[in-house]
């Protein structure tokens, strides 16, 4: 398994600022994953994290309004910038690692729940 | 193509009963179709996984079945617990390369066992 820590767990923002998510894993991870849970709704991927990169962004997703870090193989960050209302929502950590036999298996961690007044 | 489809949106079972949830997907390239559960305030927990090359799989009293020819997957929760009361999710992803992590979920499905 995997062990995944984020910090703040929670918090109530005002609009217009920002807000810095950090996430930790308990072991070295290849794979690092930022995903977004609004409420009453199912998770939707924001960006793939990379070590020694710039992240990668899904569609709808764009890095001045979450920049992403990576500085090493166990955190990664995530800013959610210059925040309004509808940015309310979970975001998630997320990391895969590979059992033997190759199959994966994909971790999330306890999310960050951000509320934006 | 993307898309994953999940019925039905909510379940009430009574307990020792049998909950089924379905998903349905469109993207063939899809080979990972894991399950999660989430319980409020907490983050999703892998419950089981399965991968198109077996058509059922077992872990407890959680069983997935997998159809590839109709492109539809099943999470089975025999012997249902008040305890398994959460939300669950289905989703898929595929393989190599940059795809591995990149779930595409379905809606959820809030499950209520009564006592």
């Amino acid at each position: 398994s995997a062990v995944i820590s984020q910090k703040p767990s929670r918090d109530i923002c005002q609009r217009g600022t920002s807000l810095t998510i950090q996430c930790q894993v308990d072991s070295q991870v290849t794979m690092m994953f930022w995903y977004r849970q609004q409420p009453g709704q199912s998770l939707t991927l924001i960006a793939t994290a990379n070590q020694g990169s710039e992240a990668t962004y899904e569609s709808g997703f764009v890095i001045d309004k979450f920049p992403i870090s990576r500085p090493n193989l166990t955190f990664s960050t995530l800013t959610v910038s210059n925040m309004s209302p509808e940015d309310s929502s979970i975001y998630l950590c997320s990391v895969v690692r590979w059992a033997g036999g190759g199959q994966e298996t994909q971790y999330f961690g306890p999310g960050t729940r951000l509320l934006v007044l | 193509q993307q898309q994953v489809k999940q019925s039905p949106q909510s379940l009430i079972v009574q307990k020792g009963g049998i909950s089924i949830i379905n998903c349905a997907y469109e993207n063939t390239a899809f080979d990972y179709f894991p399950w999660y559960q989430q319980f409020p305030g907490k983050g999703p927990a892998l419950l089981i996984a399965i991968r198109p090359d077996v058509s059922e799989k077992k872990e407890g009293r959680f069983t997935i079945s997998f159809n590839k020819s109709a492109k539809q997957f099943s999470l089975h929760i025999m012997d249902s617990q008040p305890g398994d009361s959460a939300t669950y999710f289905c989703a898929a992803s595929k393989a190599g390369g940059t795809s591995y992590g990149k779930l595409t979920f379905g809606q959820g499905t809030i499950l209520t066992v009564h006592p």
